[in-house]
């Protein structure tokens, strides 16, 4: 099953513009964390945000987790048109065990 | 260091066929997971493997796929026999148990059954 839902499906945008995903989950967890995949590509990490933080930034990424509400954002600032990807959250539990929503794909026009 | 490696990269057999497919992770990473991903759709937990021991295998289809992870380090994946529903990237990734970092992934093997 998979837990993390990210809305929207598809977003497309200009570049230098920000965009913005959110990622919603039902059960508690230990972590969160966003991945990016280029189409026929595998995933890679872009960051991690532990339950007790509530936002963390690496370069022009922004991340922000509310446990009340289960739900984390994903912001990309300053898009480009290398950005062009398919973004997924995954929340990690206590066994190191990561499970992945369906992924929101972003599309940056030059 | 290397990344997680893969093999192969694409396979197309036929349905009722076997297939099987191999990762090697980043050395020293002592927990491995194969993921399955459909197109559109995210990956999907198959199996994880602390060393070469088994932690979950609640979503594998074991009456047609298994997995082993001997000697703790690199791990293959089998199906027998495959289905059309089988189509899909097989996602190798690794990471180092008790620490809380991100996995790495495999750039993952295209299995098309036709």
């Amino acid at each position: 099953s998979q837990q993390g839902e990210e809305d929207p499906q598809a977003l497309s945008i200009q570049e230098g513009e920000n965009a913005t995903m959110n990622c919603s989950y039902k059960t508690s967890i230990n972590n969160l964390q966003w991945y990016r995949q280029n189409s026929g590509r595998g995933l890679v990490h872009l960051i991690l945000i532990r339950s007790n933080e509530r936002e963390k930034h690496s370069g022009r990424l922004r991340v922000t987790l509310d446990t009340s509400k289960k739900s984390s954002s994903l912001l990309i600032t300053a898009s480009r048109a290398a950005d062009t990807a398919s973004y997924f959250c995954a929340t990690g539990g206590s066994n190191y065990k990561l499970t992945f929503g369906k992924g929101t794909l972003l599309t940056v026009n030059p | 260091e290397a990344g997680v490696a893969q093999s192969p990269r694409y396979k197309i057999i036929e349905k009722r066929q076997s297939v099987a497919f191999w990762c090697n992770p980043i050395s020293g990473h002592a927990t491995l997971y194969w993921y399955q991903q459909i197109l559109g759709q995210g990956p999907k937990l198959l199996i994880q493997f602390q060393n070469n021991g088994v932690v979950d295998d609640s979503q594998l289809p074991k009456d047609r796929f298994s997995a082993e992870r001997l000697k703790g380090v690199d791990s293959t994946l089998k199906i027998q026999p495959a289905k059309l529903e089988d189509s899909a990237v097989y996602l190798c990734a690794s990471s180092s148990f008790g620490r809380l970092d991100g996995y790495t992934f495999g750039s993952g093997t295209r299995l098309t059954v036709v």
